[in-house]
């Protein structure tokens, strides 16, 4: 079986600052990992996804995340906050079936 | 392509009734999911589906039934609505590969039962 737990349920950010969502997973064969967002009143958009290979992986709107076996973490950073990332973030795990397993969620809030 | 579709977008309950919830999708995918989003909870997953005829429990199945009749829709039933059903609902979809394709969600159907 596997597990997301995310790390703080809102973070607030000023614009132009670093964004880090931590997401740390368990799962008994190696995963797939995933980062979805989720604007207000919107369904869930896919960022980026780790599968295998590389294990920094760049996604959409500037965000990327690194896959560490040995942490067992996927968290997920962008250099420089924008007002259109405020939303909230969710972290995914698969065993390589096909049912995902989701975190509780991150909301992030950008200052002007 | 309209992608996922929901339908419908809002409804309000009372203790006791029933309703079914549609999700559509045109992207010929095999797998289709319905969870349900609250606060503070992520996404569960109540049922799903890996083909057509096919259904599954989820985590948390209890209280809802679904059907998935034509590959294209995945039907989602409240025989007896409760309290503990509001929530916001999502439907997705994705290709029946191993994992490692995305799932396509649906903008969702907020739920309140009185």
């Amino acid at each position: 079986a596997q597990s997301v737990t995310q790390l703080g349920s809102h973070v607030s950010v000023s614009e132009g600052a670093l964004v880090l969502l931590r997401c740390n997973y368990s799962s008994s064969v190696p995963p797939y990992l995933f980062w979805y967002v989720q604007y207000p009143n919107q369904g869930l958009q896919l960022l980026l996804k780790y599968t295998t290979g590389a294990t920094l992986v760049k996604g959409i709107n500037g965000f990327e995340a690194e896959f560490k076996k040995s942490e067992t973490s996927f968290h997920l950073t962008k250099p420089s906050a924008h007002m259109s990332d405020a939303a909230e973030y969710f972290c995914a795990v698969s065993d390589r079936g096909y049912k995902l397993s989701f975190g509780a969620g991150t909301t992030v809030t950008v200052r002007a | 392509n309209a992608g996922v579709t929901q339908t419908p977008k809002f409804r309000v309950l009372k203790t006791g009734q029933s309703m079914t919830l549609l999700c559509a999708q045109d992207m010929n995918h095999e797998y289709m999911y319905w969870y349900r989003q609250d606060p503070g909870m992520g996404l569960r997953l109540i049922h799903y589906s890996v083909g057509e005829g096919t259904t599954a429990k989820g985590e948390v199945p209890d209280g809802y039934n679904v059907s998935r009749l034509k590959k294209q829709n995945f039907l989602l039933g409240l025989e007896s609505a409760a309290p503990s059903q509001t929530s916001v609902y999502f439907c997705a979809s994705t290709q029946a590969l191993a994992g490692a394709n995305e799932q396509f969600f649906g903008p969702g159907t907020r739920l309140t039962v009185l």
